[in-house]
């Protein structure tokens, strides 16, 4: 099992659509979790961390379940902006102390008119 | 503004050749990285420095080298020994601290391919 996991996709939805993705992660001790969106051919750019009590910013809400695993992203009105590709990060601790990001291959969406 | 700048955009290694790549932050962050991206692939690190004058190897080091003289700046050598250079490569810096609770952030990359 990858320690890391999304549904690549692509979600293809309207404008407006509700459109939600999850990513799953195999290491329980797990304890910080981000998204990002990138762009075709572009930096990936921080989208929002994921708090334990949820969070959400403007149109966009993310969640933590720790018990089953995995964090999700919502969005909510879809805009042809939001068109990108969504990446899943978790960090933790490695067996050296050292902290170590995990990336997801990442969950495509496109927006149509 | 404060950011993480990459150069150069784009860069062409003859068979051989050693090319070093340019990350420069003015975020005053104390943690750089570098990743490479292949299509289809994840994000996969190379190299990590937390503080200057002291990095370490990601999971892909072999065939890079780095240096960390200066805290505003990290730069990848691909040498040689790299026998498939071609990649979107990404330094991205963060603050560092054991909450575990700081995102990094990206430069625009460098694509680099072979001639």
């Amino acid at each position: 099992r990858k320690e890391v996991e999304q549904d690549p996709g692509p979600f293809n939805v309207p404008e407006g659509a509700t459109v939600a993705f999850n990513c799953t992660y195999s290491n329980s001790a797990s304890q910080s979790f981000f998204w990002y969106r990138q762009d075709c051919r572009k930096e990936p750019k921080l989208l929002m961390s994921v708090y334990s009590s949820g969070n959400e910013d403007g149109r966009f809400t993310a969640q933590l379940n720790r018990a089953s695993q995995y964090i999700s992203l919502l969005i909510r009105d879809s805009k042809l902006s939001d068109s990108a590709t969504y990446l899943c990060v978790v960090t933790a601790f490695n067996a050296g102390n050292n902290r170590k990001l995990i990336w997801g291959l990442g969950t495509s969406l496109a927006v149509n008119p | 503004d404060g950011g993480i700048t990459q150069s150069p955009k784009y860069l062409f290694r003859k068979e051989g050749q050693n090319v070093t790549l340019s990350c420069e932050q003015n975020l005053n962050h104390d943690a750089m990285y570098w990743y490479r991206q292949d299509p289809g692939q994840g994000l996969r690190l190379i190299y990590y420095s937390q503080i200057v004058n002291d990095f370490q190897k990601g999971d892909i080091a072999e065939g890079y080298s780095v240096s960390r003289e200066k805290k505003e700046s990290f730069p990848l050598t691909v040498t040689s020994a790299q026998k498939n250079p071609t990649a979107f490569y990404l330094c991205a810096s963060s603050t560092y601290s054991n909450t575990l609770n700081q995102p990094q952030h990206f430069g625009d990359g460098t694509r680099l391919s072979i001639l």
